[in-house]
């Protein structure tokens, strides 16, 4: 059956980076793109961009050019979301989901960016 | 661009039917049959309730069914149960990009 299992909650200070990995199995890595949603703590989904598996190419959303890297290694069937000079309102629930219509979601990771 | 809007809340006994509207424009929900629906329970990932405007995955109850008109998707959930409790988002494609609606907290009275 089709997995996508996230790394574990982060605790990070203002301006560190932090990088949340996303392991997929049950499936062709390659078969699936790979999103990024975040949701911030009482709030709503929010989609960050996605990443093409067969090329590697991001595409951001609107909000999230700049600070925000997506990667892939498809040795290891694993995506990678990188956040840079992290802020408080950083802090929220990171989701990956494969498949153009996020068939299938990691359980999230929180990343509280907290001094 | 703005997230698609959908009811804060709505509410329902159970065995009753329930609908979700989530309105967006032409350039989203109007102008593709890609819209998708998720339930979130507390907690929880969201999952895949309904894609295109009106699929569903395997798994899922036909109770659950989806709709289009216009810039106007909608989720009606029949026969309501206490499962049912959740938030439940839309999603649309809008070209390259893709946006959720705000959510909307269903509660089984």
């Amino acid at each position: 059956q089709v997995q996508l299992v996230q790394s574990g909650s982060e605790l990070k200070k203002p301006g560190a980076s932090v990088k949340v990995s996303c392991k997929a199995s049950g499936y062709t890595f390659t078969s699936y793109a790979m999103n990024w949603v975040r949701q911030a703590p009482g709030q709503g989904l929010e989609w960050m961009g996605w990443i093409n598996t067969n090329t590697g190419n991001p595409t951001y959303a609107q909000g999230f050019t700049g600070r925000f890297v997506f990667s892939l290694d498809t040795s290891v069937s694993t995506a990678y979301l990188q956040i840079s000079s992290l802020k408080a309102e950083d802090t929220a629930v990171y989701y990956c989901a494969a498949g153009t219509d996020f068939d299938y979601w990691g359980q999230g990771t929180l990343v509280t960016v907290s001094s | 661009q703005s997230a698609l809007t959908q009811p804060r809340s709505v509410s329902g006994s159970p065995g009753q039917s329930v609908t979700i509207s989530c309105t967006g424009t032409s350039s989203d929900v109007g102008g593709y049959n890609h819209v998708s629906w998720y339930q979130q329970h507390p907690g929880k990932a969201p999952k895949l309730m309904i894609y295109d405007v009106s699929k569903r995955p395997s798994g899922v109850p036909d109770r659950f069914s989806g709709s289009k008109s216009g810039n106007t998707a909608s989720l009606t959930i029949s026969g309501l149960q206490a499962e049912d409790e959740a938030d439940y988002y839309c999603c649309s494609y809008a070209g390259s990009y893709t946006f959720f609606g705000g959510g909307t907290k269903l509660t089984v009275l």
